[in-house]
């Protein structure tokens, strides 16, 4: 079935580091991508998505290419700040016709000052 | 305007009882998904409802549980005979019309599950 593997965490960076998270999946068809991000004491919040391949989504600095000859959708930022300190989840749209996300595991961001 | 709320935020029950969790949507959004999230782990789907009708139930994981939407608002989800497995947070999600395939699912805080 489909799947989501994420990159263990917890990833510690100092602040202005590169940030690199990993993901890749395993899909029926041509799912779209998704990254979300919980901060300490929020709910989970879109961050960003790609439909399809080649697709870049970006927001907030983050950004993320849909590639689909390596089945994945790494999340990266060029400089990270204290405040992007959050666990980060990657998630696809199941191919059927609900809607449901799939979701990782979970990487969780610690930027240290 | 409002976000997806959900009550209460904490539930505290011993292994047997009977608990109810309720979401409140996004006014306008009818399609509305249940996840659960265990600790260390991401959400994995419970049930899907366009409206009224769950769609999807695929993801409860046994007759235990339940969950309705009767005027296709709010929905409740029920845990019977509760099992100290069941400790986890049940996140609501809401969307506008349609499959959600495109459109962006907004998510509540969540309801923290413990049974004793």
């Amino acid at each position: 079935g489909d799947s989501v593997t994420q990159m263990e965490g917890p990833v510690t960076l100092s602040e202005e580091a590169f940030l690199t998270i990993n993901c890749t999946y395993t899909a029926t068809g041509y799912p779209s991508l998704f990254w979300y991000v919980q901060y300490p004491g929020e709910g989970l919040q879109l961050l960003l998505k790609a439909t399809k391949a080649d697709d870049k989504g970006s927001n907030k600095g983050f950004e993320a290419t849909y590639r689909k000859e390596t089945t994945s959708f790494h999340l990266e930022k060029g400089s990270v700040q204290v405040s992007d300190s959050a666990v980060y989840f990657c998630a696809l749209i199941y191919s059927g016709n609900t809607g449901k996300l799939i979701f990782g595991q979970g990487t969780t961001l610690q930027v240290k000052p | 305007g409002a976000g997806v709320s959900q009550t209460p935020s904490n539930k505290v029950t011993e292994k047997g009882k009977y608990v109810e969790l309720r979401c409140d949507p996004i006014s306008g959004h009818t399609a509305l998904y249940w996840y659960r999230q265990s600790l260390g782990q991401g959400p994995e789907f419970l049930i899907y409802f366009q409206g009224t009708g769950a769609a999807d139930d695929s993801g409860l994981p046994n007759d235990r549980f339940f969950a309705v939407r009767p005027e296709g608002s709010v929905s409740t989800l029920k845990i019977q005979r509760t099992e100290r497995g069941d400790s986890a947070v049940y996140l609501c999600a809401s969307s506008l019309p349609g499959t959600g395939l495109y459109n962006e699912q907004f998510f509540g805080p969540g309801t923290r599950l413990t049974v004793l």
